[in-house]
Parts: structure tokens; sequence; C-alpha cells
């Protein structure tokens, strides 16, 4: 498989249940990255990683948890949503020199019931 | 407030004529702006980018312009092609922010 990929591509949770979002890369990349997407509104950057290592969070509740195992994976783990994180959440990669250049997943469309 | 301002929200232009999606910003800080291009239930893609210290770049039917004074980003796609229909995003960045525009749906009619 080639480029960003993203699972579920769905998904619906209830606001007690805990879910984790996937996304792998096969560029090669050296930073990853998290944006929330809501109707509406423009792509939001949540978390940036960077050789494995946080080097960005915005603010981001702490509902959101990120987790970067490698510098191909990257997860989201979910736990007491909101019906306002409702959104299409997306991944993307770049080189860490070349951070203006991001491929992107096809996204995670989410409902928080 | 949003950075990054898209306000057109949809454009439509006939096959062949040039089709120009324009992109205003707040922060003098910027150090690249980049055009994303979207189709439906696909995430963005990269399209073309420009430094702050440029005013123009050029790739094949795609040219991205600059104008610092004006705060101001515009993409020319010329002759547009059916297959350009899509939703095109303009980003800017400075360090590890990135910040995006709310989308310009694009509709070019055969």
């Amino acid at each position: 498989e080639t480029g960003v990929t993203q699972t579920p591509r769905h998904l619906v949770m209830g606001m007690t249940n805990k879910k984790s979002l996937k996304c792998e890369q096969h560029l090669g990349h050296n930073a990853m990255y998290w944006y929330k997407q809501s109707a509406k509104k423009p792509l939001e950057l949540m978390f940036v990683y960077n050789f494995k290592e946080q080097t960005e969070n915005n603010s981001v509740p702490s509902r959101f948890s990120p987790e970067c195992p490698n510098s191909s994976h990257l997860f989201l783990h979910l736990h007491t949503l909101q019906p306002e994180d409702s959104a299409l959440y997306l991944c993307a990669s770049s080189q860490v020199e070349r951070m203006e250049t991001q491929y992107f997943g096809p996204g995670t469309r989410l409902l928080v019931l | 407030d949003q950075q990054v301002k898209q306000n057109s929200p949809s454009l439509s232009v006939q096959e062949g004529r040039i089709s120009i999606l324009n992109c205003d910003y707040t922060n003098s800080m910027f150090d690249y702006f980049l055009w994303y291009k979207k189709y439906p239930a696909e995430g963005p893609t990269f399209l073309i980018s420009i430094s702050s210290i440029k005013d123009k770049n050029e790739d094949g039917r795609f040219t991205v312009f600059l104008n610092k004074s004006a705060k101001h980003l515009s993409l020319h796609i010329v002759p547009s092609q059916p297959g350009d229909s899509a939703v095109y995003f303009c980003a800017s960045t400075a360090g590890n922010q990135f910040y995006f525009g709310t989308g310009t749906s694009l509709t070019v009619i055969p």
C-alpha cells in the first residue's frame, strides 16, 4: 500500500466509549500530524510529531491522546468525547525539513452520539 | 480569529478558461503558502507552494501569485479542465504551525 492510510474510515461512538484512530504512512517521512476538520470550519492542526517526538499540541483537550510509536505510525486515542468532537480527522506526513509539503490520508469521519 | 481566509465558497468556470482562486491572510510572519486540492472522500493533495521571498511560482497549468503588501495569495489554473473540479484550500505556515482556509469549491463546466 502507498501513501498515507487511515483506519477506520468511519466511526460512530458513544460519549463513554474508548476508541483509537490509526494512521500509517508508507512514504519514508519523519514527521506526522493530526488535523481536525469540523463542518464549515478550516482544518485545525492538533498535534505534530517530528522523529516520534511531539513538538506541538495546539491546546487540544486531554480526551484526545496521541501516540507515535515509530515514524510510520500515528494513533489518536479517544475517550469520553463530546458530540461537538464529531468531525473529520485527518492524518498527514512530511519530511521534517519539508514541513510545508504534507501528504494527507483520506481521513476518519467520526460521529459522537 | 481566522488567519487564512477564502472568501469565495464556490466558483464555476468554463472548460479552457482561466480559474482564479483567491486567499487572504493576516500574519506577516508566514513563511510558506500552499494550495491543496481535495476530491470528495479523499484527503487534501498538495498542489503547489510559494515561499514568502518569492512573488510567483509556476508548475504546468498552475501558477501561484503572492502579494505580500496586500497579504493576498491567488492560484491561477490555465486552461481549466473538468478534472480540476474539486475543493481548493490555501494554507500558510509559520514554524510548526499550519493554518488553512475554509476552501473554495471549483466547478469546471465542459
